[in-house]
């Protein structure tokens, strides 16, 4: 079975700084898809990026960017020039791409993320 | 565009109540899926429903749980009788076709007395 491992519980950034929050994954399929979804304090679930696994280029969504080794099962997430709106907890989630289970997403624990003024 | 609707946003009952959660996916979308997160277990897949048909329901705790989708706007899942354990926000998402990104409600936060 497929798990994400989010290495950081809490991270802080100040504003309009960078920060990188990690993920790692462990998996024996070689075509999948990666995700960041972000959850703010009104609970919403909202994706913010994903990658398809056969793809070398790192996804990118404005101030949002991956680092993707592949090799490495390491899929990170980068925000730049954060805004105090990007304060959220941030979850991690793995989804094959063939066999029976395909649909099914399976989280990280996620990362809470404080954004400072 | 409305994206996936809950209700109740929040819900508290006593333990023993049968609770009924509903969620109106996105307008187009086949396949819809009803998670539960808690702080011990972090987001849990509970049941997937394609065109309708549920088509895993492994993560379903136990027979006190049951879901429905009687047709493509409108799936329950019900709780019955409650227990406090089951306390939880329950998230549904739905996506346009089993293999693309699912897209979440605002979930319903349920506490059982």
């Amino acid at each position: 079975a497929q798990t994400v491992t989010q290495s950081q519980p809490e991270m802080s950034v100040q504003e309009a700084e960078t920060v990188t929050l990690s993920c790692t994954y462990d998996t024996s399929e070689s075509d999948y898809y990666l995700f960041w979804y972000k959850q703010p304090p009104s609970r919403q679930m909202i994706l913010v990026i994903r990658q398809e696994a056969y793809k070398q280029q790192n996804a990118t969504e404005n101030r949002f960017s991956v680092n993707f080794q592949k090799a490495a099962k390491s899929f990170s997430l980068k925000i730049s020039d954060s805004q105090l709106g990007d304060a959220a907890m941030y979850f991690c989630a793995y989804r094959s791409a063939g066999g029976g289970s395909n649909y099914k997403l399976t989280f990280g624990k996620g990362t809470l993320l404080t954004v400072n003024p | 565009d409305a994206g996936v609707i809950q209700s109740p946003r929040h819900e508290v009952t006593e333990m023993g109540q049968e609770v009924t959660l509903r969620c109106k996916p996105i307008s187009g979308h086949n396949s819809l899926f009803w998670y539960r997160q808690t702080m011990m277990r972090g987001l849990e897949l509970l049941i997937y429903f394609n065109n309708n048909v549920p088509i895993d329901d492994s993560g379903m705790p136990e027979d006190r749980f049951s879901a429905k989708m009687p047709n493509a706007s409108f799936s329950t899942l019900k709780i019955q009788p409650s227990e406090p354990r089951d306390s939880a926000v329950y998230f549904c998402a739905s996506s346009l076709e089993w293999n693309q990104p699912q897209h979440f409600g605002d979930g319903t936060r349920l506490s059982i007395l």
